[in-house]
């Protein structure tokens, strides 16, 4: 199974910051990534696939990079509604489907 | 619009099974995947298993090989997962998730609202 591996766990930022996570893969998986928004009490909500391709309706100030075995998620701007956990998933090589531990993203 | 909506909590015993529902509307049912995700309290995600709308036999996480059972009812959209034998490390949100996708690529892109399910003595 490929592993995941999201760095840091969390990280505290500030209204307006610019934020940046790492996922990891165990071995090479392209471009097959995905990265999710989780809130409290509420399920996941789709960001990006495909590495760095937007889901309709996220806002532009979330972007994503990355191929191979190294991947980022940068949320430029940091707005309130931004303060939550997130995911990465790979769909490279499944099943099974593998996610990352998650970072939660925190107000200072 | 695409909805998954999920039977409501459930509190079991050691030992007892648990069955969670999934009610999928706004979509061709028999057109997409559907998966299982769990997460237990404070951790993150993990998935437990594949069912196709259309047929054949469910894929299911090794962990859960044996104690899980994934079924669909086409007549009335709805897919089921049972889980058996539960003990408290069960004790967890169970989620479905539908599988979209866009050209090579898939993604969970609609989720169900989740189903929290407590295993307690």
């Amino acid at each position: 199974d490929i592993q995941m591996t999201q760095s840091p766990s969390s990280l505290s930022a500030s209204v307006g910051d610019r934020v940046t996570i790492t996922c990891r893969a165990s071995q090479p998986i392209s471009n097959f990534l995905n990265w999710y928004q989780q809130k409290p009490g509420r399920a996941p909500n789709l960001l990006i696939y495909a590495a760095s391709a937007l889901q309709r309706g996220v806002p532009s100030r979330f972007t994503g990079s990355g191929s191979g075995t190294d991947f980022t998620l940068t949320i430029s701007n940091l707005q309130p509604e931004d303060f939550a956990t997130y995911y990465c998933q790979q769909t490279y090589s499944t099943p099974p489907e593998t996610f990352g531990q998650g970072t939660k993203v925190e107000i200072k | 619009q695409v909805q998954l909506v999920q039977s409501g909590a459930e509190v079991k015993k050691p030992g007892a099974s648990v069955k969670v529902s999934c009610k999928a509307s706004g979509y061709r049912f028999t057109n997409y995947n559907m998966h299982w995700v769990r997460q237990t309290p404070g951790q993150g995600l993990e998935w437990m298993g594949i069912i196709n709308p259309s047929g054949g036999s469910p894929i299911y996480a090794q962990k859960f090989q044996g104690r899980v059972t994934m079924t669909r009812d086409t007549s009335t959209s709805t897919i089921y997962m049972e889980l058996s034998s539960l003990r408290s490390e069960d004790t967890a949100v169970y989620y479905c998730a539908r599988r979209g996708r866009s050209s090579s690529w898939y993604y969970f892109d609609y989720w169900g609202q989740g189903t929290m399910v407590t295993v307690s003595s």
